[in-house]
């Protein structure tokens, strides 16, 4: 079972450019999940999906975009990328409200 | 903003020695779930913890949902140096609960061990 994958692992980016950082997950799991990571401030939750058709802000979700493509793909789009964007960013997906969330492996992204 | 008091930040210990690391918070917990981060990968489950005064243990590792709801501990007895990583604390809060409810993560725990 591939789990959560996300595309692609690595990336760098000039300040104002665009990219999707794509996630699928191949466990029917309704809720999907964007998190970004940064030393000494753990993960931070950009914008989450609870099920196909909806979407929400998180946390940090200022600079980002999302759409929930299917129930397996949920992708995160930066349209005009910013050096403070730099980060590890991760997929994260969940069966039930009650469950523990399945994360990806990161995509490192870099602008610069 | 973050609503988890996770400490200690970091922790280098040797080999065989045991580890404890605790997360706190002002508000009431649902749910308490202990994952471990290796460098260069995402976050996996440890053990998940649903009801106050539950303990639970997984090989090595045992992790408690605190009486008022509001911390959780985990220690890992005889460490080795594949415990190297990342331990994150993470909660639902006391709410309704639904398929759209989000975990609250602790800022985490880097764990060296050193043979």
């Amino acid at each position: 079972n591939a789990g959560v994958t996300q595309t692609p692992k690595f990336q760098v980016l000039k300040t104002g450019q665009s990219m999707t950082l794509q996630c699928a997950q191949d466990m029917n799991h309704n809720s999907m999940y964007w998190y970004r990571q940064d030393p000494g401030m753990g993960l931070r939750l950009i914008y989450y999906s609870a099920s196909e058709g909806t979407t929400d802000k998180g946390e940090v979700p200022n600079g980002y975009n999302v759409s929930r493509l299917n129930k397996r793909e949920f992708s995160l789009r930066l349209e005009s990328a910013a050096p403070s964007q730099t980060s590890v960013y991760f997929c994260a997906s969940r069966l039930r409200a009650e469950g523990g969330y399945t994360f990806g492996s990161g995509t490192r992204l870099t602008v610069v | 903003g973050q609503q988890l008091n996770q400490s200690p930040q970091s922790m280098f210990i040797q080999e065989g020695e045991d580890v404890s690391m605790n997360c706190t918070s002002s508000s009431i917990f649902n749910t308490w779930l202990w994952y471990k981060q290796d460098p260069g990968e995402g976050p996996v489950l440890l053990i998940a913890l649903y009801k106050a005064g539950e303990l639970t243990s997984n090989g090595r590792l045992t992790a408690q949902f605190g009486i008022t709801r509001k911390d959780s501990f985990l220690n890992i007895s005889a460490s080795i140096p594949s415990d190297v990583g990342i331990y994150f604390c993470a909660g639902h809060l006391l709410a309704r609960e639904t398929s759209g409810s989000r975990l609250t993560f602790g800022e985490g725990t880097q764990l060296t061990v050193n043979p």
